[in-house]
């Protein structure tokens, strides 16, 4: 399986601190995503990051990538109560075709106290 | 412009009976997928299809059929429930090597 793994699979934090998950994955990729999924929805697109970027950021989400050691970082900086969710991390292995076929993680649960 | 619509939202089966879940996007996407997440769990993918008239098994086929109509629709179908099939399903969407799209999802409950 490219099953990536994410780590940990909980986390507690105050609102303002800094919230940081990883992700493992298998086998060669030709980009990575990570997605945000609220109680009982569907899940939302948060950032995807090709194999041949290392770092990428949008609003107060930084990722990155370490392609050398299949691994990659989702830091949520000043987090706030609306930030709690499950946070998955998909990988999009390398067809010669080109097109995805997204493997999911199980999860990081995030939880952020007021 | 709906993104992934999902049809139904919910839906109650008895071991033996049999439905298809419908998917549609309007996005132009080429790839869709079916996955299922059961409790606590992150996301299987069942099958998945790269562009119109092809399919492939995913992580967790055995079950399932589907069908991809045309670029907009596909759908999925359980020919004889079992209570293992209980889980919320959900439909994607990504153009190639891009992003994925979800469904709102359908919770599916076998008894």
């Amino acid at each position: 399986s490219q099953q990536g793994e994410e780590d940990p699979q909980a986390l507690s934090i105050q609102e303002g601190e800094n919230a940081t998950m990883n992700c493992s994955y298998k086998t060669s990729i030709n980009n990575l995503q990570w997605y945000r999924q609220n109680s009982g929805r569907g899940l939302v697109h948060l950032i995807l990051i090709r194999s041949n970027e290392r770092e990428k950021h949008s609003g107060r989400l930084r990722v990155t990538l370490d392609t050398s050691k299949k691994s990659s970082s989702l830091l949520i900086t000043a987090s706030r109560a609306a930030d709690t969710a499950s946070y998955f991390c998909a990988t999009g292995p390398f067809f010669s075709g080109g097109y995805n076929k997204l493997i999911f993680g199980a999860g990081t649960r995030l939880a952020v106290h007021p | 412009n709906a993104g992934v619509t999902q049809t139904p939202k919910f839906q109650v089966l008895k071991t033996g009976q049999s439905m298809t879940l419908q998917c549609a996007q309007d996005m132009n996407h080429n790839s869709m997928y079916w996955y299922r997440q059961d409790p606590g769990m992150g996301l299987r993918l069942i099958y998945y299809s790269a562009s119109e008239g092809t399919t492939d098994k995913g992580e967790v086929p055995n079950g399932y059929n589907v069908s991809r109509l045309n670029k907009r629709e596909f759908s999925l179908r359980l020919e004889s429930a079992a209570p293992s099939q209980t889980s919320v399903y959900f439909c994607a969407s990504s153009p190639n090597s891009g992003s994925g799209y979800f469904g709102p999802g359908t919770r599916l409950t076998v008894t």
